[in-house]
């Protein structure tokens, strides 16, 4: 069955980086991309952006441009996403998500990686 | 950025009634909206797609309607594990794929 597990929890100072992971089973990693949704604590859902695991096309949210980069290493079936500069408003639970065929709504969740920024 | 508006924020409903949740798009997104439902501490699950369409393995008391600026979420006679927070989610333009703020669905 299809599985996305995502790394461990992240405590990180102001200024700093983060990268996320997220395993991919059950599935052929190159066909389907890989999106990332955060929620801060309390908050909504926010999308974060896109990744092609077939060719590493990316597509970002215009409030994360310049911060964000998304990649994916296709010999583990990995995909990450490192956010720089962080802020305590980045505190958030951060998903990884796909779809069931290349679609926009997702069906299968990693179970989320919670980043905590504070000095 | 299309803004998506839910209402209400929460709405209190006793099992075995039935709950309607609304969403708003700032412009028509024609029928390209998804509701998530949502329990603490976990992932989004996705319920509907295409406004209308259950996903995969969800129960048919779950229902969808609408198309353009407003849609409705029905959910029919409210089981325990119904009481949750649910989500639109608008992907007619993007970038940004943009959800509503949620309604909190929670027993009267």
């Amino acid at each position: 069955q299809v599985q996305l597990v995502q790394s461990g929890a992240e405590v990180k100072k102001p200024g700093a980086s983060v990268k996320v992971s997220c395993k991919a089973s059950g599935y052929t990693f190159t066909t389907y991309g890989i999106t990332w949704v955060r929620q801060a604590p309390g908050q909504g859902l926010e999308w974060m952006g896109w990744i092609s695991d077939y060719n590493g096309n990316t597509r970002y949210a215009q409030n994360f441009q310049g911060r964000v980069t998304m990649t994916t290493d296709t010999s583990t079936s990995t995909a990450y996403m490192e956010l720089r500069s962080l802020r305590s408003d980045d505190t958030a639970m951060y998903y990884c998500a796909r779809s069931r065929g290349n679609f926009p709504f997702w069906n299968y969740w990693g179970q989320g990686t919670l980043v905590t920024v504070s000095s | 950025e299309i803004v998506m508006t839910q209402s209400p924020a929460t709405l209190s409903v006793s099992p075995g009634e039935r709950a309607t949740l609304s969403c708003r798009a700032s412009q028509s997104v024609s029928s390209n909206l998804a509701w998530y439902q949502q329990k603490p501490g976990q992932a989004p699950r996705l319920l509907m797609y295409d406004a209308s369409t259950r996903a995969t393995g969800i129960p048919a008391r779950f229902s969808g309607s609408g198309s353009g600026t407003e849609f409705t979420l029905t959910i029919g006679s409210l089981q325990s594990e119904d009481f949750a927070v649910y989500y639109c989610q608008q992907y007619n333009n993007w970038p940004p794929y943009t959800f509503g703020q949620g309604t909190k669905l929670d027993i009267k």
